[in-house]
């Protein structure tokens, strides 16, 4: 069976500050793991996706994410936070691109002024 | 390219009514998924087709929910008496055998009162 796990579920960071999100999965086959922002009242958007290619992906809105297998992790990254991060965020794992999408239980981010 | 299409985007019913929801995925998709997110909680698949067949129902509630699609284009998913417990974002997904990662729709929020 397939899982994600997020730590946090609110992360409070500074504008200008580092943004880490933080993801755990478990696969019992290689995965292919996904974030998704998701902004109030609106569905979830495709930040980036790893698909066993390269292990650093660089998503859209200067995110980026790095599949580590031997720490199961894939943790989202930004270097500078701005204001319109605010969102939820949703780490989730598929076994092909057929395949379902499990969720994780998401991560409300903040950012103070 | 339109995106997935989702109505009504906000529905309040009284528990035991019934309510029908409605997706039209982007066109040449045939892959299509029902996910209920619960508020704080991550998106939870109920239902997935691959053009008009069903490919996983495992988490539908069939007591009470149903889904069809009808010449694998637009779905339907009506809920049949509704529930305090049924009130969510009801989401709908489409993506390609060839593209990892889904794109969905605004979604439908349903309040059961």
């Amino acid at each position: 069976a397939q899982s994600v796990t997020q730590l946090g579920s609110h992360v409070s960071v500074s504008e200008g500050a580092l943004v880490l999100l933080r993801c755990n999965y478990s696969s019992s086959v290689p995965p292919y793991l996904f974030w998704y922002v998701q902004y109030p009242n609106q569905g979830l958007q495709l930040l980036l996706k790893y698909t066993s290619a390269a292990t650093l992906v660089k998503g859209i809105n200067g995110f980026e994410a790095e599949f580590k297998k031997s720490e199961t992790s894939f943790h989202l990254t930004k270097p500078s936070a701005h204001m319109s991060d605010a969102a939820e965020y949703f780490c989730a794992v598929s076994r092909s691109s057929a395949s379902k999408i499990i969720f994780g239980s998401g991560t409300r981010l903040s950012i103070r002024p | 390219e339109a995106g997935v299409a989702q109505s009504p985007r906000y529905k309040i019913i009284e528990k035991r009514q019934s309510v029908a929801f409605w997706c039209n995925p982007i066109s040449g998709h045939a892959t299509l998924y029902w996910y209920q997110q619960i508020l704080g909680q991550g998106p939870k698949l109920l239902i997935q087709f691959q053009n008009n067949g069903v490919v996983d129902d495992s988490q539908l509630p069939k007591d009470r929910f149903s889904a069809e699609r009808l010449k694998g284009v637009d779905s339907t998913l009506k809920i049949q008496p509704a529930k305090l417990e049924d009130s969510a974002v009801y989401l709908c997904a489409s993506s390609n055998t060839d593209y990892y990662g889904y794109t969905f729709g605004s979604g439908t929020r349903l309040t059961v009162v």
